[in-house]
């Protein structure tokens, strides 16, 4: 079955230093993983995802994703925080035809100014 | 284009009175899933369907909790009777065809249940 774990349900970090939310994976095939984003009041949206193509994904807003086989990992990174990246991020996993999405439970980061 | 649609956006409704809520995909999409968002429990999924046809509703709590999609642009998810612990935001989402998992979520329909 798969399943994902966000480490860390909130994170806070200082406008311009580096983001970094962890996700690890359990899959029992290839996966497609994901890094969504919920602003308040707001549905989720695709941040960026990973379908095999690259192990280095890149996205909106300046965000990337690395997908490391060995270590079962899919953590998010941006290089410096903006205050406009306040948001609770979800990390999700896929790995059938019919698009079943599973998501983590979410890590609200916060950016302090 | 429009996106999902849901409606109500929201609904404060006492115990034991039963709860619609509606839910209009993306044009094209064939996908549709039914998420509930709680504080406790994070993202769950009810239930989703491909073609209009139910895969999996494995996530529907109990059987006071039905879905349905009846055609492509609608569904509905009702709840009957409603308990105050139904209490979240449920939203819809959509994805076309072999999308690899991306969904299209609306903004959500939060239900209060006194």
């Amino acid at each position: 079955a798969q399943s994902v774990t966000q480490l860390g349900s909130h994170v806070s970090v200082s406008e311009g230093a580096l983001v970094l939310l962890r996700c690890n994976y359990s899959s029992s095939v290839p996966p497609y993983l994901f890094w969504y984003v919920q602003y308040p009041n707001q549905g989720l949206q695709l941040l960026l995802k990973y379908t095999s193509a690259a192990t280095l994904v890149k996205g909106i807003n300046g965000f990337e994703a690395e997908f490391k086989k060995s270590e079962t990992s899919f953590h998010l990174t941006k290089p410096s925080a903006h205050m406009s990246d306040a948001a609770e991020y979800f990390c999700a996993v896929s790995e059938d035809s019919y698009q079943k999405v599973t998501f983590g439970i979410g890590t609200k980061l916060q950016v302090i100014p | 284009d429009a996106g999902v649609i849901q409606s109500p956006r929201h609904e404060v409704t006492e115990m034991g009175q039963e709860v619609t809520l509606r839910c209009k995909p993306i044009s094209g999409h064939n996908s549709l899933f039914w998420y509930r968002q709680t504080m406790m429990r994070g993202l769950e999924l009810l239930i989703y369907f491909n073609n209009n046809v139910p895969i999996d509703d494995s996530g529907m709590p109990e059987d006071r909790f039905s879905a349905k999609m009846p055609n492509a642009s609608f569904s509905t998810l009702k709840i009957q009777p409603s308990e105050p612990r139904d209490s979240a935001v449920y939203f819809c989402a959509s994805s076309f065809g072999q999308s690899t998992g991306e969904l299209f979520f609306g903004e959500g329909s939060r239900l209060t249940v006194l």
